[in-house]
């Protein structure tokens, strides 16, 4: 089975500044996806980003891009230009590559907590 | 709808009783999965639908949980003898994807959750 790991319990930065958060996976797969969500206080998951591990050039998003490291199974995002806005709780999430009947369910991390001071 | 409708938004329970959680999915999402929050910790899944039947269920806790999808639309979750451990925030999330179709990685549309509190 999958684990995901957030060793980060809470993270702050001030705004415009630069913040990344960790996660690191376990898997016995070698293809799989890796997400980062978003969980604002209004409970509603969204995505941030998303990565395929047979992709070799991290993806980015705006101000979102991520650092994936396959060999030592580590999938950190950074966020450039921190806003007020992005005060959330972010998790990270893995899904395997080939699903049984399109099954995609996602394995979270227990999610960092995102502060960003005015 | 435009988005995942969850209801209700927050519902209080007393220990033992009988509780249902509704999810009306993206109108056209064949794809549908419950998920559990407990306090502190990231979602875990529970049960996938494709269409109207259960595909997986590996991740329900035990048979006081159900969940049905009678017309592969709206879902219900239902809990039977709620117990205050089945406290927790319950996502749902629907998805185009099609049966037999394994390719790309389609995105989940998560809904805002119904919080239950079992007293």
């Amino acid at each position: 089975a999958q684990t995901v790991t957030q060793s980060q319990p809470e993270m702050s930065v001030q705004e415009a500044e630069t913040v990344t958060l960790s996660c690191t996976y376990d898997t016995s797969e070698s293809d799989y996806y890796l997400f980062w969500y978003k969980q604002p206080p209004s409970r509603q998951m969204i995505l941030v980003i998303r990565q395929e591990a047979y992709k070799q050039q991290n993806a980015t998003e705006n101000r979102f891009s991520v650092n994936f490291q396959k060999a030592a199974k580590s999938f950190s995002l950074k966020i450039s230009d921190s806003q007020l806005g992005d005060a959330a709780m972010y998790f990270c999430a893995y899904r395997t590559l080939i699903s049984n009947f399109g099954n995609e369910k996602l394995t979270f991390g227990t999610g960092t907590r995102l502060t960003i001071i005015p | 709808g435009a988005g995942v409708s969850q209801t209700p938004s927050n519902k209080v329970t007393e220990k033992g009783k009988y509780v249902e959680l509704r999810c009306d999915p993206i109108s056209g999402h064949t794809a549908l999965y419950w998920y559990r929050q407990s306090l502190g910790q990231g979602p875990e899944f529970l049960i996938y639908f494709q269409g109207t039947g259960a595909a997986d269920d590996s991740g329900l806790p035990n048979d006081r949980f159900f969940a049905v999808r009678p017309e592969g639309s709206v879902s219900t979750l239902k809990i039977q003898r709620t117990e205050r451990g089945d406290s927790a925030v319950y996502l749902c999330a629907s998805s185009l994807m099609k049966r037999g179709d394994p390719s790309g990685a389609n995105v989940l549309t998560f809904g805002a959750g119904s919080r239950l509190t079992v007293l």
